[in-house]
C-alpha cells in the first residue's frame, strides 16, 4: 500500500521557526493533510493542499509541496509553547476513500 | 468544527468482558473509519464503512467488529475483551470527494 514517511522528532525554541517534513510514494494522490493531536485527544486538522498547488500559507502555517520528489512539508512560524504536539501528515489514496496517514512527528517547543 | 462524538472517552474493563464502542456523526458522511493507535503514536486502521450497510476490514487485523444500520452510527464491539486490546480507538469520517477526515476525541480502552 501506500508510505507515507516523517521524522519521529522536532524540537526547538520558542519563537524560532518548525518545519516538518513528510515524504509520500503515491503520485497520483490528490489531497495532502496535516493534522495536530494533543494529549489525550483526536486529530485535528491543521491544513490541507491540493496535489495541483506548490504552496498554501494560512497565518502562522506554511504548506510546501514538492510533487516530483513527493514531499510535503509544514512550516510553524513564531513557535509557541502551545504548538507542542504530535504532527501528522496524510494523504488521500486515488481511489479516495482511503487516507494514509504518517507515523508522526512529535514537536517539543522549549521556552 | 466537526461533529463526530465517541463515547466513552476512557473505560477500563476486566478480560473477557464484551464492550461497545460508539461513534456518531451529525454530518451526513457517508464514509466512516476507525483507528487503532499505539502508545507510539501511529495509527492503523482496523474498519471502514463507505454507506449503510458496507463495511470492511482494514489494513490491521482485528478482533473487533463493526455494524453500519445508520449513516450516523458507527458502532465497534469487542466480544472478549484481552489486555492485547488495551489502546486508544479513533473514530472518523468523511464526506465528499475532496472532504478531509473529522476524528472524534477517541476511545482510551484499558483491559485489566
Amino acid at each position: 500500500g501506500e508510505d507515507v514517511e516523517q521524522s519521529l522528532f522536532l524540537s526547538v525554541r520558542e519563537g524560532d521557526s518548525s518545519v516538518i517534513n513528510c515524504t509520500y510514494t503515491d503520485s497520483s494522490s490528490t489531497y495532502l493533510y496535516w493534522y495536530k493531536q494533543e494529549p489525550g485527544a483526536g486529530l485535528q486538522l491543521l491544513t490541507y493542499i491540493f496535489s495541483n498547488m506548490d504552496m498554501k500559507q494560512d497565518q502562522r502555517l506554511t504548506v510546501l509541496l514538492n510533487k516530483k520528489d513527493k514531499h510535503l512539508s509544514l512550516r510553524i512560524a513564531d513557535t509557541q509553547t502551545g504548538d507542542s504536539a504530535i504532527y501528522f501528515c496524510a494523504e488521500r489514496g486515488s481511489n479516495f476513500n482511503k487516507f494514509y496517514f504518517g507515523s508522526g512527528t512529535k514537536l517539543n517547543v522549549k521556552p | 468544527e466537526a461533529d463526530i462524538y465517541q463515547t466513552p472517552r476512557y473505560l477500563v474493563i476486566g478480560t473477557g468482558k464484551k464492550i461497545t464502542l460508539e461513534c456518531s456523526q451529525t454530518m451526513g458522511h457517508d464514509k466512516m473509519y476507525w483507528y487503532q493507535q499505539d502508545p507510539g503514536m501511529e495509527l492503523h486502521l482496523i474498519h471502514y464503512s463507505y454507506g449503510v450497510n458496507s463495511t470492511e476490514k482494514g489494513d490491521l487485523s482485528s478482533e473487533s467488529t463493526v455494524s453500519r444500520i445508520r449513516t450516523e452510527h458507527f458502532p465497534l464491539t469487542l466480544e472478549s475483551a484481552r489486555p492485547s486490546h488495551t489502546s486508544q480507538y479513533l473514530c472518523a469520517s468523511s464526506g465528499a470527494l475532496n472532504s478531509p477526515l473529522h476524528f472524534g476525541n477517541g476511545t482510551r480502552l484499558t483491559v485489566t
